[in-house]
């Protein structure tokens, strides 16, 4: 199957800083890529889809204010968790689908962020 | 809204045993159905899927079948391995055509022991 690459794998972070997580398509061009939020022995959350080129489409509750999505290529997506405080900390999942009539997402590993 | 009811875990069970990891779901429409695996360390893998009622999915000796009428998706195999061991969520996708935007159960930690 295809790769989706994201890094970091965890990242730890003073409260009021801001962090940059990056889900890369390493062998084929996604056209969509979505941003998923996993508490723990939860399941996952999905906050935003985002398309290349254009602005991203947020869930229900989710503050684009504070979660900003960058979709500028057709291999990269960014999270961008802005001031971040304690209550951000989870673990954030991309996943990416692409290609004329694909329907299956491929997913990255995750990252692990811990707001102190 | 839509969503996705899986069995609590964590499962243990000895190599061999026989597993079912039930999932029940609420669609307003006609969704498609997935199991996904989680191994330790690695990202979401597709298990398999079903796209209509009583469509069966089936990879690596684990099965699914689309049942409409009670609304469930439960993943099974017959004779489990130590390699299993994974976190499993169930999910849906409200339009196939959407297949990348998903709704989860809340996963299945499944242990096998030798």
């Amino acid at each position: 199957g295809a790769v989706v690459s994201q890094h970091p794998s965890w990242v730890i972070c003073k409260s009021g800083t801001s962090v940059k997580i990056e889900c890369r398509s390493l062998d084929f061009q996604a056209t969509t890529m979505f941003w998923y939020r996993q508490f723990p022995k939860q399941s996952l959350m999905l906050m935003a889809t985002s398309n290349e080129g254009s602005k991203a489409t947020y869930e229900q509750g989710v503050e684009k204010d504070k979660f900003l999505i960058n979709h500028a290529s057709l291999t990269l997506s960014t999270l961008t968790v802005t001031s971040a405080h304690p209550e951000d900390s989870s673990f954030y999942i991309c996943s990416a689908i692409g290609g004329q009539g694909r329907t299956e997402a491929f997913f990255g590993q995750g990252t692990r962020l811990t707001v102190v | 809204g839509d969503s996705v009811t899986q069995m609590e875990g964590p499962v243990t069970l000895s190599e061999e045993a026989f597993l079912t990891i039930n999932c029940t779901y609420t669609a307003t429409g006609y969704p498609s159905l997935f199991w996904y695996v989680q191994y330790p360390g690695e990202g979401l893998q597709l298990l398999l899927k079903a796209t209509k009622a009583d469509d069966k999915g089936s990879n690596k000796g684990f099965e699914a079948t689309y049942r409409k009428e009670t609304t469930s998706f439960h993943l099974e195999k017959g004779s489990v391995q130590v390699s299993d061991s994974a976190v499993y969520f169930c999910a849906l996708t409200p339009d196939y055509n959407q297949g990348g935007k998903l709704i989860f159960g809340q996963g299945t930690e499944l242990s096998v022991k030798p």
